[in-house]
Parts: structure tokens; C-alpha cells; sequence
């Protein structure tokens, strides 16, 4: 059992480019969320998905896509990196409509230069 | 979203117990009392969950006042494995799609 799969592990990327990070995870979860964390903070919400077909915002969406095609994949993608989306990315994933553990991937460190 | 309120660190010492606490006074009849943490360069774990009645798993004991407007994670015997960040996070998965927003949190740190 996988859990939940980021990759990259690790990402330099330079100012303008894009990029996707990958999550999935093979257990027929249907929430799935992405986080950003800056050195020191907390982890911030991106944007988040209940479903296939159906995403929403989370705190800090600007300059971040996301869609959900499928069950199993949850991808976020940069269009124009900027320095200031130097960060850590976490996915994470849980059943929807229950209150029990939701789970995460074990990060993508991207830097932006 | 309902917020969590948490001291920024707290120290112990190895074996013995620890008392986190978290204060949510506007917490809803829907919000489930969810605890993370994260050890350093890794992903949140998840530690315990509650809604009214105090918990006990493998890892710690959630205690939630009769009000419900705080509680208190518990690890009985702290080791050097547990000094991580102790997130206390409200989760509504009925109506807010289930996301987790997270604080500041505890930075725990244990002294052998």
C-alpha cells in the first residue's frame, strides 16, 4: 500500500517557467488537498478537492491550478513560477464525509530562482 | 473556519507526560477535534481525533471539555521521537469539505 505518492521530491525551477507537481494515492480516497509550507510556518491550504470533476480554493490559491480528473491523481500546477512560490508542498488525501486520519505525501521541495 | 489557538512551544522531559493544551471557543456542533504532527522534514502524521468524549489510541489521549471549547492531548511518556510540531485543528467534513487549516501549532521539545 503506497499511500499518498508526490513526486518531485525536489524541484528547482526558474522564474516564468511551469511546472506540475504529481500526487496520487491508491486508496479510493475522494478528498484530496494540497498544502504549501514556508520555512518556520505552518501549513497553508491551496485548493482542495470532495471529488473527481470538483475542486475548490483553499487560502492561498493565486498563481496555483489544480484539477481532478480521476480519483486516484490530484495534480498542481505552477503556470508562471515566481520566487515567491519557493516553498514545501504537501498532498494529502482522506475519505470523504468522515472525520478519521487524512494522509500525506512526503512532500515536494520546490525552489524558484 | 473555525480557529485553533496553541502556545507556541513547550518543554519536556523524556518519560514523562505531557498536557497540550488547545483553545477553541468558537468551535461548531459539526467540528471534529483533529491532532497532527510533524517531525522535522517530513509530512503531518495524524495522532487523534474527537468530537464530545475523551480518546485513547497507541500514540496519545485526547481530553475535551464538557463545553467542548478546548482540550488537551496527552502523551503519556514522552521520548525523543515525540519532540515534533503538535497541530490542534478543527475539521468539519460535512460542510467544509473536510480541509484541514492548520495554525502555528506547539513546537514540542523533549530533554533527555
Amino acid at each position: 500500500n503506497a499511500g499518498v505518492t508526490q513526486t518531485p521530491k525536489f524541484q528547482v525551477l526558474k522564474t516564468g517557467q511551469s511546472m506540475t507537481l504529481q500526487c496520487a494515492q491508491d486508496m479510493n480516497h475522494e478528498y484530496m488537498s494540497w498544502y504549501r509550507q514556508d520555512p518556520g510556518m505552518g501549513l497553508r491550504l491551496i485548493h482542495y478537492s470532495v471529488g473527481a470533476g470538483i475542486t475548490d480554493q483553499g487560502e492561498v490559491p493565486n498563481g496555483y491550478n489544480v484539477s481532478r480528473s480521476t480519483t486516484e491523481d490530484f495534480p498542481l500546477r505552477l503556470l508562471s513560477a515566481a520566487p515567491s512560490q519557493t516553498s514545501v508542498y504537501f498532498c494529502a488525501s482522506s475519505y470523504g464525509r468522515s472525520p478519521t486520519e487524512a494522509f500525506f505525501g512526503q512532500g515536494t521541495r520546490l525552489t524558484v530562482v | 473556519d473555525a480557529k485553533t489557538t496553541q502556545p507556541n512551544s513547550m518543554e519536556s522531559n523524556e518519560e514523562e507526560p505531557v498536557h497540550l493544551p488547545c483553545n477553541h471557543s468558537t468551535i461548531s456542533g459539526t467540528d471534529y477535534i483533529h491532532w497532527y504532527r510533524q517531525l522535522p522534514s517530513q509530512g503531518p502524521e495524524y495522532v487523534i481525533h474527537g468530537l464530545t468524549s475523551n480518546v485513547n489510541n497507541r500514540m496519545a489521549s485526547l481530553a475535551i471539555a464538557e463545553d467542548r471549547k478546548s482540550s488537551t492531548l496527552i502523551l503519556h511518556r514522552a521520548t525523543l521521537r515525540d519532540a515534533a510540531v503538535y497541530y490542534c485543528i478543527l475539521r468539519d467534513v460535512y460542510n467544509q469539505g473536510g480541509k484541514l487549516i492548520f495554525g502555528q501549532g506547539t513546537e514540542l521539545s523533549v530533554k533527555p
